[in-house]
């Protein structure tokens, strides 16, 4: 049973680019949440995805977007990029079906590097 | 809103030594907490939770954790550690399903041979 799937692994951008994150979420599950984790700090919550619309909101700016697709996998965009969007990100995913969707299970993360 | 404090940024010990990393939570309802552990350069692996019934929960590598409602309290505990858990902990605090993740700012457990 594959677990949480991120991509890539790893990014270097340039401030004003935009990158685009993808995450597939652990079998069974049907929600996914993504993170921001600064160097030296807890993770921080972007937003979360359930049947394809965004639910909940992080205190993040508009230049970070999201999508889910049906088969539940989702996407991360940032625009814009700035030198603090240096960061892991990391996807986490939930569903009622199986662990109940208090519990989220995440991924490996993607470090992004904005130079 | 919740909030989470670890109270230690940093705890070294000696292998076979206990151990305990605390939390404390701030939060007007009740919650569902939950200890994650990150190893260098890897995501979050979810240690153990506690949900309801029993306010011990352990995990499966020696670790264990009590919830204490009266104290806002969830510190986690081992009473014996070995060099392989050398590593981040966060203690994260939610308020159910289709809730965010709030997360302390890590403790780094640092074991020494």
């Amino acid at each position: 049973d594959a677990g949480v799937t991120q991509s890539p692994t790893h990014l270097i951008k340039t401030r004003g680019q935009q990158v685009t994150l993808r995450c597939s979420p652990k079998s069974g599950h049907d929600t996914v949440s993504w993170y921001q984790q600064a160097l030296g700090q807890g993770p921080q919550f972007i937003f979360q995805y359930y049947e394809e619309e965004e639910r909940q909101r992080g205190n993040f700016p508009d230049r970070f977007s999201g999508h889910q697709f049906p088969n539940y996998s989702s996407e991360l965009n940032v625009n814009a990029l700035l030198l603090g969007d240096s960061a892991l990100y990391l996807c986490a995913s939930s569903g009622v079906k199986t662990s109940g969707q208090e519990t989220q299970y995440f991924g490996p993360g993607t470090r992004l590097l904005v130079l | 809103a919740q909030s989470v404090t670890q109270l230690d940024s940093q705890v070294p010990v000696f292998e076979e030594a206990p151990v305990e990393l605390r939390c404390n939570y701030s939060s007007s309802v009740s919650v569902y907490l939950f200890w994650y552990v990150q190893y260098p350069n890897q995501g979050l692996q979810l240690l153990l939770k506690y949900l309801s019934g029993s306010t011990l929960v352990e995990s499966i590598n020696g670790f264990e954790a009590e919830f204490n409602k009266s104290q806002t309290s969830f510190h986690l505990r081992k009473p014996s550690v070995h060099i392989s858990d050398t590593a981040e902990y966060f203690c994260a605090v939610t308020l159910g399903s289709n809730y965010k993740l709030t997360f302390g700012k890590g403790t780094l457990l640092t074991v020494n041979p």
